[in-house]
């Protein structure tokens, strides 16, 4: 069956630009999750969704980092007016019951 | 609130020799344990969890981990690599008594030489 994917795969964004990132989890998977990933660190978290209500943003790391999920399948991400230090791969990840988080394959943003 | 801590940011082995990688976590709470890998360009890859029950768990790829709760550990052994273990690989952990955030370390690069 089809996984997790994410587009775009790649975005270059000039400072200041807003950009929207989109995931498309496992069909019926109620837990849907972001990830930031910067280069050779390991993923951190962002924010969680459960359907669509969102049930922890504490890692967003500015007011400038939106998430939504309003039908409780699709999410976008969203940076406003996005700075250098925003350049990082952004991951996706849905999990059923069994505590597997399937990850879809990444955006990787590029602010220049 | 829990931590995890890999104590190898980099690690060369040659091909077909035995590796482990360690983790560490740190939690006030029981937890459950994780071994992913990245390949270069892609999404992580579950290679074997821990939830419950034998503490020896068997994933794929013929790698195999061992929680040791009296240690904090969970590290990640082969007996033999190939070449196609080269990656990056990362521990993580979540709380067993709150949703599903899980936490991750900051990696191990495993570079298998010929």
């Amino acid at each position: 069956g089809a996984g997790v994917s994410q587009s775009p795969r790649y975005k270059v964004a000039k400072r200041g630009q807003d950009v929207a990132l989109r995931c498309d989890p496992i069909s019926g998977h109620v837990s849907l999750f972001w990830y930031q990933q910067a280069l050779g660190q390991g993923p951190e978290f962002l924010t969680y969704f459960q359907n669509e209500a969102q049930l922890d943003k504490s890692g967003l790391p500015s007011d400038r980092f939106f998430a939504e999920r309003p039908e409780g399948s699709v999410s976008t991400l969203k940076i406003q007016r996005t700075q250098q230090e925003d350049s990082a791969v952004y991951l996706c990840a849905s999990t059923d019951v069994s505590y597997e988080q399937y990850f879809g394959p990444g955006t990787r943003l590029t602010v220049t | 609130a829990q931590s995890v801590t890999q104590l190898d940011s980099q690690v060369p082995v040659f091909e077909e020799a035995p590796v482990e990688l360690r983790c560490n976590y740190s939690s006030s709470v029981s937890v459950y344990l994780f071994w992913y890998v990245q390949y270069p360009n892609q999404g992580l890859q579950l290679l074997l969890k821990y939830l419950s029950g034998s503490t020896l768990v068997k994933g794929i790829n013929g790698f195999e981990a061992e929680f040791n709760k009296s240690q904090t550990s969970f590290h990640l052994r082969k007996p033999s690599v190939h070449i196609s273990d080269t990656a990056e690989y990362f521990c993580a952990v979540t709380s067993k008594t709150s949703y599903d955030k899980v936490i991750f370390g900051p990696g191990t690069s495993l570079s298998v030489i010929p």
